[in-house]
């Protein structure tokens, strides 16, 4: 079947911070792979996405390689900050019919 | 609109009760999705309409929930018999015709008491 699974939280990072949030997925295809966010009080947003092996998105400073050798997407960020608190959520989609999520992910970033 | 709208975007409702869930797409779009996010878990698929008819509805959990989208744009989830294990965050989402990016509503907060 089809599944994804990242990492359990809460992350609890200092400002400035490098943040890994790890994601895996399985797939019965080639999927299209994708890291939306959810701030507090807001809906998902989407964060970056990625179509092929190799690709690889990235946004607001956020980057993740889809990696087809070890099915994976890690989430990265160089910096973080305080506003980058929210909910990280990994997900997947084969066709566009169907999009499956992981379990998200809380980060908390500390001033 | 701007964006997708869901209302309302609070309902509260005693068990037994029958409930109606609305959203409304970005303009344009073609597909309609419904999911489903229960306390500290990822959305789960429901329902999927391209344009009119549910392309795809292996994601309803049993035959008390029901969605249409009479016109192509607007879609109702319908919940009869609601119970408390119903109660969830209702999330519909949107994209347009061959797209792979979904914009999400901020979603209908289910309540079974």
């Amino acid at each position: 079947g089809n599944s994804v699974t990242q990492m359990e939280g809460p992350v609890t990072l200092s400002e400035e911070a490098f943040l890994t949030i790890n994601c895996t997925y399985t797939a019965t295809g080639y999927p299209s792979l994708f890291w939306y966010v959810q701030y507090p009080g807001e809906g998902l947003q989407l964060l970056l996405k990625a179509t092929k092996a190799d690709d690889k998105g990235s946004n607001k400073g956020f980057e993740a390689t889809y990696r087809k050798e070890t099915t994976s997407f890690h989430l990265e960020k160089g910096s973080v900050q305080v506003s980058d608190s929210a909910v990280y959520f990994c997900a997947l989609t084969l066709t566009g019919n169907q999009f499956y999520f992981g379990t998200g992910t809380s980060l908390t970033v500390i001033p | 609109g701007a964006g997708v709208s869901q209302t309302p975007s609070n309902k509260v409702t005693e068990k037994g009760k029958y409930v109606e869930l609305r959203c409304d797409p970005i303009s344009g779009h073609t597909a309609l999705y419904w999911y489903r996010q229960s306390l500290g878990q990822g959305p789960e698929f429901l329902i999927y309409f391209q344009g009119t008819g549910a392309a795809d509805d292996s994601g309803l959990p049993n035959d008390r929930f029901f969605a249409v989208r009479p016109e192509g744009s607007v879609s109702t989830l319908k919940i009869q018999r609601t119970e408390r294990g119903d109660s969830a965050v209702y999330l519909c989402a949107s994209t347009r015709s061959g797209g792979t990016e979904a914009f999400f509503g901020q979603g209908t907060r289910l309540t079974v008491v």
